[in-house]
């Protein structure tokens, strides 16, 4: 059974810093690996999708880097907004397209 | 402009009265997911339909049950609700299926009370 796991849990940083948000996954036989967003009482918003066979990923400030075979996902965001404070997931998606999600990281930005 | 949609925002119910949410798509996609999210946990997988075809997970209670009369929408029948069940109710919606690679859409949750 696939395990995800999301470190740190938790982030607060000032207007202005970069994001470092950890991803990490068990069984390697992903078929992608998404990023969402999710604000407080609000369902996902899909940020990136990273096919398998790809190393990147990129959209604007952000940008998701995927290891498949070490099981590890990072998604980057540059010069951080507080527009950007919400909870972060994670989900590899098997070949079935099911998700599995990590518990995510909640950000909060700091003016 | 809105692509999934779910009804209602926020329900309340009283315990073991059954209780119906709802979910319609202007995407046309085959594929409908509905998760259910606990408090500050991630979001589990209870069932997904592709075309018509209902998939249950493994661990998702009898108590749960789910409707798609058409492609457009799709519904969450929780036939006896206990205090347990309270959670944010998310529909999905995708293009893919086996051996596809589409990104999951998301609706804005429903918010389950269970009194």
């Amino acid at each position: 059974k696939q395990e995800v796991t999301q470190i740190p849990a938790a982030l607060s940083v000032p207007e202005g810093e970069n994001l470092v948000l950890n991803c990490s996954f068990t069984d390697s036989a992903i078929y992608n690996l998404q990023w969402f967003r999710q604000d407080p009482g609000k369902g996902l918003t899909s940020l990136l999708l990273i096919q398998s066979s790809q190393r990147e990923q990129t959209s604007g400030r952000l940008n998701a880097s995927l290891d498949k075979s070490s099981g590890r996902s990072t998604l980057y965001i540059a010069a951080s907004q507080p527009g950007d404070s919400a909870t972060y997931l994670c989900a590899p998606t098997d070949s079935w397209g099911k998700l599995q999600f990590g518990a995510g990281t909640q950000v909060v930005v700091t003016p | 402009d809105a692509m999934v949609i779910q009804n209602p925002r926020y329900q309340v119910t009283q315990f073991g009265k059954p209780v119906t949410l709802s979910c319609s798509q202007t995407l046309n996609h085959n594929v409908m997911y509905w998760y259910q999210q606990k408090s500050s946990q991630a979001p589990k997988l209870l069932f997904h339909y592709y075309d018509k075809d209902f998939n249950n997970e493994a661990d998702t209670p009898d108590n749960f049950q789910s409707r798609r009369p058409n492609t457009s929408f799709c519904f969450l029948d929780i036939r006896s609700p206990g205090l347990g069940d309270a959670a944010m109710y998310l529909c999905a919606t995708s293009a893919g299926g086996t051996g596809r690679t589409e990104t999951q859409y998301f609706g804005p949750g429903t918010r389950l009370l269970v009194l």
